[in-house]
Order: structure tokens, then C-alpha cells, then sequence
């Protein structure tokens, strides 16, 4: 079965940009993911889906900053111009013959 | 603009069964483009799928929870459900539901990703 890593922290600064990792285990490099966002004691959010190709489909108003690429079993969120409200726990999901795994989260701080 | 609401007892006695309800408004759960699934959310930790429903019936389940887990739809009611039995303590969670896309056209095996997300409903298993 498909297992997704992801670091468990992460920080930069206020106006910089971050890039978060999810990888896949071996043999499921070309799994499709999606990203999704969850801020302090709110519900999670839709980013986007990414393709293995590093195409991707955000969701209904996710803004510009947000980007998604791809690199072997690597599936990377660029988040750009970093604000406040970014600071959030980031998941990373996907999915296969019937089956959907999480990855165990990366909390984001912007300092 | 899609929404989803849980809905349920907050507080559930261990050894019982844990039921929650989906009230989805601003779209049709009998869309062939989606399932219809149920997460949650331990205190302190990551998201954890517990299963997915098509209108038509199908069902996925995640299997560490499937011996205890029921999920059915109701399309006349535009509302989807959970049951979970046995509870333990190791059940208090948030319990999400959420729309799951289903690109049926190029991959039937079962749904994807998860688009629409409901705000959560905490359940504490408690006696």
C-alpha cells in the first residue's frame, strides 16, 4: 500500500517563500496527490490536485502564491509571498483502487 | 457554493455506536462524479479516511476500520451517514465529511481526491 511521507515542521519568513515535500513510497511514483490546507481550529481545504507530470488543478479561490510541481516521487507546494494566514498544518492525500491515504502533515510556521 | 454539514451526538459511551449524519446543500449527491466520504481527526494528529459512498450504493472502506464501519446515502435527503461500533476511547475525534472527486470516465477502481470539506464535528467517547 501507497505511503506518503511528510516532514513534520516547517517555517520561514513573512514575504519569502516555502517549499513542502510529500514523498511517495517506493514503486507509487507516478500516484497523482492533492493538497490540502488546514489553519488553527478550522475544517481542512482544498488546494489542489498534482499530477506525477506537475500539472495541477487548484480549487475555487485558492490564490496565484499557491503552485504545485513534481519530481520523480517527490510532490512539492510552493507557497510564495508568505502571510500570516498561511500558517497552517498542510496534508498531503491520495488515492488508489478504492483505498485514500493522508500524509502525516507538515505545520508550517511564517515567522 | 457547495457545503456539507455533520451532524450527531457529541458525546457517545464507549462500547456503543457512533452515528453522524451529512447534510450536503448547494449540489446533488446523486452526481455520477462523486463519492461521498467520512475523515477524522484525533486530537493533537493528522487526518485519518474512514470510508467513501457513491450514491449508487458503493462503498470503500479503510481497512484497519471496516469490521466496524457502515456508510450509507440517503438521495432523497441529500444526506450521506456513519455509523461506527464498538467505540473506544481511541475513537474521540473530529469527525469531517467531505466530496470526493470520482473521474469515473478514466478511473473506476474508486474515488480520488477530496474537494469540498465539511467544518468538522468533535466526538468524545466518554462514559
Amino acid at each position: 500500500q501507497v505511503v506518503l511521507t511528510q516532514s513534520p515542521s516547517a517555517s520561514a519568513s513573512l514575504g519569502a517563500s516555502v517549499k513542502l515535500t510529500c514523498t511517495l513510497s517506493s514503486g507509487h511514483s507516478s500516484y497523482a496527490i492533492a493538497w490540502h490546507q488546514q489553519q488553527p481550529e478550522k475544517g481542512p481545504r482544498y488546494l489542489m490536485k498534482l499530477n506525477s507530470d506537475g500539472s495541477h488543478s487548484k480549487g475555487d479561490g485558492i490564490p496565484d502564491r499557491f503552485s504545485g510541481s513534481s519530481s520523480g516521487a517527490e510532490r512539492y507546494l510552493t507557497i510564495s509571498s508568505l502571510q500570516s494566514e498561511d500558517e497552517a498544518d498542510y496534508y498531503c492525500q491520495t488515492w488508489g483502487a478504492g483505498i485514500v491515504v493522508f500524509g502525516g502533515g507538515t505545520k508550517l510556521t511564517v515567522l | 457554493q457547495l457545503q456539507l454539514q455533520e451532524s450527531g451526538p457529541g458525546l457517545v459511551k464507549p462500547s456503543e455506536t457512533l452515528s453522524l449524519t451529512c447534510t450536503v446543500s448547494g449540489g446533488s449527491i446523486s452526481s455520477r462524479s462523486y463519492y461521498w466520504g467520512w475523515i477524522r481527526q484525533p486530537p493533537g494528529k493528522g487526518l485519518e479516511w474512514i470510508g467513501s459512498i457513491h450514491h449508487s450504493g458503493s462503498t470503500h472502506y479503510n481497512p484497519s476500520l471496516e469490521s466496524r464501519v457502515t456508510i450509507s446515502v440517503d438521495a432523497s435527503k441529500n444526506q450521506f451517514s456513519l455509523k461506527l461500533s464498538s467505540v473506544t476511547a481511541a475513537d474521540t475525534a473530529v469527525y469531517y465529511c467531505a466530496r470526493q472527486a470520482y473521474p469515473y470516465y478514466y478511473d473506476s477502481s474508486g474515488p480520488h481526491y477530496f474537494d469540498y470539506w465539511g467544518q468538522g464535528t468533535l466526538v468524545t467517547v466518554s462514559s
